[in-house]
């Protein structure tokens, strides 16, 4: 089976830099993708690193470590509209996806 | 391109009611998915399917099945619903790159309460 952790939440103003981390335990892991979910909606796709190292994409990075069964998620310049949850989601076996319990982002003014 | 398309959005059920939730996508994606999210929580694999006439279970199958009516349909059916079985339920589909899925596209989900 597979099991990922993140921590819960995270606080943080607008205009700073904020990490989102994830360790997870796979037996079949080919990636690691990240998604962002605001209230009452539908999960978004981030980002996605099948590869160790980091991957960029505008305000948003990610980075993996297989060595580490670990990535992160990092966020520049926060906005207020990035007050989201986020999910880490391992790509099991390349046939679906299993996703981390999720951390809450709150940017403050 | 509407996506994904998910009906209904909103629906209430007695305890042991049955109900189908319909999922449809136009992105001529080969894999679909169903999930479920409970408050506060990720989101965990019901079933999946990774081709037109394939299903495979998830995390969380019992109590549910499901139906790839052909590559843009996958249905999942409550035949005898449980207070348990309150959640949003959330289809998605994705490409295959070869290597497996690395992208998830989601529909807008389907808050189901059970009484």
């Amino acid at each position: 089976g597979q099991s990922l952790e993140q921590p819960s939440e995270v606080t943080a103003v607008e205009g700073a830099i904020v990490q989102i981390n994830c360790t997870y335990q796979t037996s079949g892991f080919y990636g690691l993708s990240w998604y962002q979910q605001h209230d009452g909606g539908a999960p978004t796709f981030l980002s996605y690193n099948g590869l160790d190292g980091l991957e960029e994409t505008g305000r948003f990075s990610s980075f993996l470590s297989r060595s580490d069964s670990y990535g992160y998620l990092l966020l520049q310049e926060l906005q207020m509209k990035d007050s989201a949850s986020y999910f880490c989601a391992c790509d099991n076996y390349g046939q679906n996806f299993v996703f981390g319990p999720g951390t809450r982002l709150s940017v403050l003014p | 391109n509407a996506g994904v398309t998910q009906t209904p959005k909103f629906q209430v059920l007695k305890t042991g009611q049955s109900m189908t939730l319909q999922c449809a996508q136009d992105m001529n994606h080969n894999s679909m998915y169903w999930y479920r999210q409970d408050p506060g929580m990720g989101l965990r694999l019901i079933y999946y399917s990774a081709s037109e006439g394939t299903t495979d279970k998830g995390e969380v199958p019992n109590g549910y099945n499901v139906s790839r009516l052909n590559k843009r349909e996958f249905s999942l059916r409550l035949e005898s619903a449980a207070p348990s079985q309150t959640s949003v339920y959330f289809c998605a589909s994705s490409e295959d790159s070869g290597t497996g899925p690395e992208k998830l596209f989601f529909g807008s989900g389907t808050q189901l309460s059970v009484l």
